[in-house]
């Protein structure tokens, strides 16, 4: 079973719009891990943010920000007047636990292709 | 710039060479994590990597053979490839600890294609 879900395969905005990209994660952990990275077309995966299952506080910095909200299984990314530069896939992962010797496995969703115009 | 380099950027190989793809890592972290990304999808754990240890191998094909040989390298050695291995292969590294909450740094990856 799918464990991270993120519906939107595609989204094209202007330049200036805010966006929003979804994600609903399932796990029957009840600590776990949750993130967010960006791919550019270079390829490289950047990380941009983890939230533990504890804490639910929202999260700022500059302009993206990120609301988890567990009673939805849902980490949602917003970003506010997109620029051109932030044209990418957008990753989000799971992380539910000990893969064993303090390793760990990423699971994650198929991504989001976000396409800002200039 | 990212801290964790991959090398080389782009590879083409014949069905019956044999290369190697190359990860390093100056951030101290002792795993490490081998990944392969087809295009248009999200990337497919292939090993992890727990000081120098091989602790996770997903089912990959022996043509596939990792190598961890220091804290800081860590090597794919690739024979025998079929054009279906033609992706991004990214190398990923982390911290180790009793919490697994530590993001994964991933490198910038090796565009294969096999001819």
């Amino acid at each position: 079973a799918q464990k991270v879900t993120q519906a939107q395969t595609e989204i094209s905005v202007v330049e200036k719009e805010d966006v929003t990209l979804d994600c609903v994660y399932e796990t029957r952990d009840t600590t776990y891990y949750l993130f967010w990275y960006k791919q550019p077309p270079s390829g490289e995966l950047v990380f941009l943010i983890r939230r533990n299952s504890f804490d639910e506080q929202n999260e700022i910095s500059g302009r993206y920000s990120w609301n988890f909200q567990k009673s939805t299984s849902s980490f949602n990314f917003t970003i506010t007047a997109s620029q051109v530069v932030d044209s990418a896939v957008y990753f989000c992962a799971l992380s539910e636990g000990y893969s064993g010797a303090g390793s760990y496995q990423l699971t994650f969703g198929k991504g989001t292709k976000l396409s800002v115009i200039p | 710039d990212t801290e964790v380099t991959q090398t080389p950027k782009h590879l083409v190989m014949g069905m019956t060479n044999k290369k190697s793809l190359k990860c390093e890592q100056h951030m101290g972290h002792r795993a490490m994590y081998w990944y392969k990304q087809k295009a248009k999808k999200p990337p497919e754990l292939m090993f992890v990597y727990s000081y120098e240890k091989l602790s996770i191998n997903e089912s990959v094909p022996s043509r596939f053979s990792p190598e961890c040989p220091n804290s800081s390298l860590l090597n794919l050695h690739l024979h025998a490839l079929q054009p279906e291995d033609s992706a991004l292969y990214l190398c990923a590294s982390s911290q180790v600890g009793t919490a697994f909450n530590q993001p994964q740094h991933f490198g910038d990856g090796t565009r294969l294609s096999i001819l």
